[in-house]
């Protein structure tokens, strides 16, 4: 079945541990996403991959980390897990631009740091 | 500022017909998006209005009108698996989505 796959499903993490988040894509989607979801709140774009090899910042940068070495694969890392980074994490693609094009999520990553 | 005004929470019936009001206030506008999350999942796409009108599917529709910067979301003949939150998602003038909480829609027997 086409779509994304996240992993992990479901994390703790201590504090100040380093932690990557994996996201990969069969749909040949030229642009990925990464957003974080907290209770109350709406999604909050944290980076995003227009195309293969480039990234850029979103809403909420910083203490996270990304690449898209090839089309597939956009994995997110917490360098320093900080206890505020406690969310559920979505990773997204969609063929173009996001206000043009629908999104496609993967389940979400739901990371807890202790 | 850019935002979104939804009803946090409502109530409907199974079988009945509930609208999900929404008023946005973008930087420009490309297109409004609505998305349904089931709680503890992902989001999944419903709808896509860039012209004034109402756009059907199914049980669902999705009207815009631009000038007024207004959106709703009618659903028909509700189901219990209908209950989640519906996201109603403006375009802004760079393409960048403009996300709000939602609303929380409990469908009662």
């Amino acid at each position: 079945i086409a779509g994304i796959t996240q992993a992990p499903t479901s994390q703790i993490l201590a504090a100040g541990r380093r932690m990557t988040l994996r996201c990969t894509q069969d749909m040949r989607h030229n642009a990925m996403y990464w957003y974080r979801q907290d209770l109350g709140l709406g999604l909050r774009l944290i980076h995003y991959s227009n195309t293969a090899g480039t990234t850029g910042k979103g809403e909420v940068p910083d203490g996270y980390s990304v690449s898209r070495a090839n089309t597939d694969d956009f994995p997110l890392t917490l360098a320093s897990a900080v206890p505020s980074q406690t969310s559920v994490y979505f990773c997204a693609s969609s063929e173009g631009e996001p206000g043009a094009n629908v999104l496609t999520f993967g389940a979400g990553s739901r990371l807890t740091v202790l | 500022g850019q935002n979104i005004d939804q009803p946090t929470e409502m109530t409907a019936t199974e079988g009945a017909i509930v609208q999900i009001n929404c008023t946005y206030q973008t930087s420009g506008f490309n297109g409004l998006f609505w998305y349904q999350q089931h709680a503890g999942e992902a989001p999944t796409f419903l709808s896509y209005n860039v012209l004034d009108g109402l756009e059907e599917k199914g049980r669902f529709s999705s009207f815009l009108s631009r000038s007024k910067g207004y959106s709703y979301l009618l659903l028909k003949e509700l189901q219990m698996k209908d209950s989640a939150s519906y996201l109603c998602v403006p375009s802004d003038s760079n393409y960048q989505l403009i996300w709000g909480a939602g609303t929380k829609l409990i469908i009662k027997p």
